[in-house]
């Protein structure tokens, strides 16, 4: 029940296309759900994230997707560009009465954007 | 801009010897923890840390492991027993604030191999 599924496990976009990475979770308990990206040797960045009192976030190309009833979630990246090739995950995690910030990650998704 | 720092970035040990992994989290962030990647897997929790006592660890994070912060500085994580099954990427991170909402910012990770 604390697990976070991911798909796909990868992922090539042309550039300028759309990347649409999704993630399900089954803990109703959790109310925090951010995206992480990942470069190869450096460690897992904040993208971006979303609460569940709301259906849509956006923060420039990046969207978060939020849907409480089916309990999934998706990264969009619009307009993608070959810097945007990385690894990225989806996490949960509780609330601050449940958790101490306890993030439970999703498998990763390996993004190629080609020029 | 403030950063994770960790090291080293890569430790061979032998199975069976102690291992000591350290961070340093952002000066002015209370709430520490670790996390593993084994090769091709997930980010795992491993412990949560706030003033000096563990908030809370995962089924993974057992007798064999203990975290300490010696210092205003640092934070480690030490492996009494190396397993072969240890070997993986270990991240730090950090946050200012406790609970579910608050960005947790990574290091770039130590990759541990137990031979």
């Amino acid at each position: 029940q604390q697990q976070v599924k991911q798909s796909p496990q990868s992922l090539i976009v042309q550039k300028g296309g759309i990347s649409i990475i999704n993630c399900a979770y089954e803990n109703t308990a959790f109310d925090y759900f951010p995206w992480y990206q990942q470069f190869p040797g450096k460690g897992p960045a904040l993208l971006i994230a979303i609460r569940p009192d709301v259906s849509e976030k956006k923060e420039g190309r990046f969207t978060i997707s939020f849907n409480k009833s089916a309990k999934q979630f998706s990264l969009h990246i619009m307009d993608s560009q070959p810097g945007d090739s990385a690894t990225y995950f989806c996490a949960a995690s509780g609330s601050y009465r449940t958790s101490y910030g306890k993030l439970t990650f999703g498998q990763g998704t390996i993004l190629t954007v080609h020029p | 801009e403030p950063e994770v720092t960790q090291t080293p970035s890569h430790q061979v040990t032998q199975m069976g010897q102690e291992v000591i992994l350290r961070c340093v989290p952002i000066s002015n962030h209370l709430y520490f923890y670790w996390y593993r990647q084994i090769l091709g897997q997930k980010v795992e929790f491993l412990v949560s840390f706030y003033n000096n006592e563990i908030s809370e660890k995962s089924e993974i994070f057992d007798d064999q492991f203990s975290v300490e912060r010696p210092d205003g500085s640092n934070f480690t994580l030490k492996i009494r027993s190396t397993k072969l099954e240890d070997s993986a990427m270990y991240f730090c991170a950090s946050s200012l604030r406790q609970g579910a909402r608050n960005e947790q910012f990574f290091g770039p990770g130590t990759r541990l191999t137990v031979l």
